[in-house]
């Protein structure tokens, strides 16, 4: 079982519409949990941290944990076509420990 | 968030030649990492930089043929050794430290191709 896992799409959205990303993990003692967007030929970037259960949203971004659950999802509302990018996961015990990545989720949004 | 440089951003490589990529940080960060990410997958961790000793490698990646240095806080090496068409990847310099919490951020990259 992979430790982070993430459906690879592409998932095709409308424009306007909410995109629905999600990962789920296998350590349970995972504490922090990421959501990056890499465009192609381009590097990962940060768009949202997320350590506690429930939602955090920051502008048309929402992440939503449910650590019993073990799973993370990010919604993007009112999806433009400069969305269209991977998006990626990634999950850390906490701490100074290693981030471990999923295999990211391509999205595109259609005009 | 840290500012992460790397050089070279991108360079073409003969087989059997080693190349270095160099990071650079604009603040002191205690964890550095290296990347690597092949065509169409996701990242993978190489190593972890640990300052002043010798890195932490992965499952995969020995020192012998991904060299890595950091010298002090702020700046770290990896060297691709007797390089092949299957070392043909983005490499990625990665931080984590007290400006930027516990979040990880990236250089740019540096795309190497091996001919």
């Amino acid at each position: 079982q992979k430790e982070v896992e993430q459906n690879s799409g592409p998932l095709s959205v409308p424009e306007g519409a909410i995109a629905s990303l999600n990962c789920t993990y296998s350590d349970r003692g995972s504490q922090s949990f990421f959501w990056y967007r890499q465009y192609s030929g381009k590097s990962p970037e940060l768009i949202m941290f997320i350590y506690s259960n429930g939602d955090k949203e920051d502008g048309r971004f929402t992440a939503q944990l449910n650590k019993a659950s073990q799973y993370v999802s990010l919604l993007i509302r009112d999806s433009q076509p400069s969305d269209s990018a991977t998006y990626l996961c990634a999950v850390t015990p906490g701490g100074y420990q290693k981030v471990t990545f999923g295999t990211g989720t391509k999205l595109q949004v259609i005009p | 968030s840290a500012v992460i440089s790397q050089k070279p951003s991108r360079d073409i490589c003969q087989r059997g030649t080693s190349l270095t990529i160099q990071c650079q940080v604009d603040s002191q960060v205690t964890m550095m990492f290296w990347y690597r990410q092949q065509p169409g997958q996701s990242l993978t961790l190489i190593a972890t930089a640990n300052q002043g000793s010798e890195a932490t490698y992965e499952s995969g990646f020995v020192i012998d043929k991904f060299p890595i240095s950091r010298p002090n806080l702020t700046f770290s090496t990896l060297t691709v050794s007797n390089m092949s068409p299957e070392d043909s990847s983005i490499y990625l310099c990665s931080a984590r430290g007290t400006r930027s919490g516990n979040t990880i951020y990236f250089g740019e990259g540096s795309w190497l191709t091996v001919v």
